[in-house]
């Protein structure tokens, strides 16, 4: 596609339930980032994936969070059981290299509320 | 200490002023920087890439000093239209970028 999409844009869930995210980078962007900011808060990497394997999931804050990707292109960002705290604008961004080194481009979020 | 930081502001500027922040880094083996620019309730969006001492694009000038481990940006002639948060980033030795906590501008009529 022309940019990255991602969906829904916004959800509204209750606390316990379990979500999932879509991400659809740019057309041939092998690799694909996972970042949420809270509330007037700075980007917080959550997930890396080169291709459909992740490299780095460090910063994934418990294991209610997973992720996963196929086919080199879509990805899933899973929270289990939610909770109010994981309330915030979850983004995914795509890139072409294999490392940061030219930047990335950003979708435009999925905004979730747990209440 | 952090591996970048930014002063949060707020910047408030008069329309037509020329206002500059920086962002400072603490590992050195970074070889290409950026700045965002993120409108309120939107994405961050690529403003300008660093990957020398420097880099211009119309009234934007990025800037390395890699001796003193940061980055500036310059936004001359401001406008009205370069109200935002501007966030700077790098990957600071990995393959994801880590980003500032960013610098909130208002350019004021």
């Amino acid at each position: 596609g022309a940019g990255v999409s991602q969906s829904p844009s916004n959800k509204v869930t209750e606390k316990g339930k379990d979500v999932e995210l879509r991400c659809d980078p740019i057309s041939g962007h092998t690799a694909l980032y996972w970042y949420r900011q809270s509330l007037g808060q700075g980007l917080e990497f959550l997930i890396y994936f080169q291709g459909n394997s992740a490299p780095d999931k460090s910063g994934l804050p418990s294991d209610r969070f997973s992720a996963e990707r196929t086919g080199g292109s879509v990805s899933t960002l899973t929270i289990q059981r939610t909770q109010q705290e994981d309330s915030a604008v979850y983004l995914c961004a795509s890139s072409l290299a294999e490392t940061a080194f030219y930047g990335y481009t950003f979708g435009s979020g999925t905004r979730l509320t747990v209440v | 200490r952090k591996e970048v930081e930014q002063d949060p502001g707020p910047f408030n500027v008069p329309e037509g002023a020329t206002v500059a922040f920086n962002c400072t880094y603490s590992n050195s083996a970074s070889q290409s920087f950026f700045w965002y620019r993120q409108d309120c309730r939107k994405e961050p969006k690529l403003l300008m890439s660093v990957y020398s001492s420097g880099n211009e694009d119309g009234r934007f000038t990025a800037q390395l000093n890699r001796a003193s481990q940061y980055i500036s940006l310059l936004i001359r002639d401001s406008k009205l239209s370069d109200s935002a948060t501007y966030l700077c980033a790098g990957p600071f030795g990995n393959e994801k970028l880590t980003f500032g906590t960013g610098t909130r501008l208002t350019i004021i009529p």
